[in-house]
């Protein structure tokens, strides 16, 4: 089974400033996808970024950007710029892809608690 | 665009009552439907997911169980209610071209 470990249950970072959550995932899978989810206050969880294991490129997305490195299993999301509405609880999130297969299990993290001070 | 539909958004109900919540998704068709709960300050628990009209699968053995019984709905029940299933629960959508799921705003419920 694949575990996903978030280190940092909390993190504060003065606005306009960068920071980076560190997520580290075992699995003896060599194809899957990795995902970071931001849940604001409100608890909608949000879709920040998806990254192929198979792609060596880094995922972006605007202020988002994650270091990938497949061999050690690591998937760090780094938050440039950091604003004040990128408060909220972050998840890094692990799936699988069973060849063949049509259903795809999110395997999520306990998540990083992320304040933004102004 | 796609949409997905959660109520009620709060719900509180004594132990030993009946549940009901209810999922719907607009704007894609035979999607991956998912039920995931989130006890306070913890991550989510994958609970329930279906590949199509009546397929369910259980994930975590439970007084809870999922029906689907059209295309784009996925139902979360219970006969009777324990403390423990207090929490939050979200409905999730996927099958999109990255297989990432996409939430709903998600339903509270307090069992008192």
């Amino acid at each position: 089974a694949q575990t996903v470990t978030q280190s940092q249950p909390e993190m504060s970072v003065q606005e306009a400033e960068t920071v980076t959550l560190s997520c580290t995932y075992d699995t003896s899978e060599s194809n899957y996808y990795l995902f970071w989810y931001k849940q604001p206050p409100s608890r909608q969880m949000i879709l920040v970024i998806r990254q192929e294991a198979y792609k060596q490129q880094n995922a972006t997305e605007n202020r988002f950007s994650v270091n990938f490195q497949k061999a050690a299993k690591s998937f760090s999301l780094k938050i440039s710029d950091s604003q004040l509405g990128d408060t909220a609880m972050y998840f890094c999130a692990f799936m699988k892809l069973k060849s063949g297969g049509s259903n795809y299990k999110l395997t999520f993290g306990k998540g990083t608690l992320l304040t933004v001070n102004p | 665009s796609q949409t997905i539909h959660q109520w009620p958004a709060t719900l509180v109900q004594p132990v030993g009552s009946p549940l009901s919540l209810e999922c719907t998704v607009e704007g894609t068709s035979n999607p991956n439907l998912y039920w995931y709960r989130q006890a306070a300050g913890r991550g989510l628990q994958l609970l329930f997911y279906s590949v199509g009209i009546g397929q369910i699968s259980s994930e975590v053995p439970q007084n809870l169980s999922a029906s689907r019984p059209q295309d784009r709905q996925f139902i979360l029940s219970s006969k009777k209610l324990l403390l423990s299933d207090s929490g939050f629960y979200l409905c999730a959508w996927g099958g999109g071209i990255g297989y990432e799921q996409y939430f709903g705003p998600g339903t509270r419920l307090t069992v008192t």
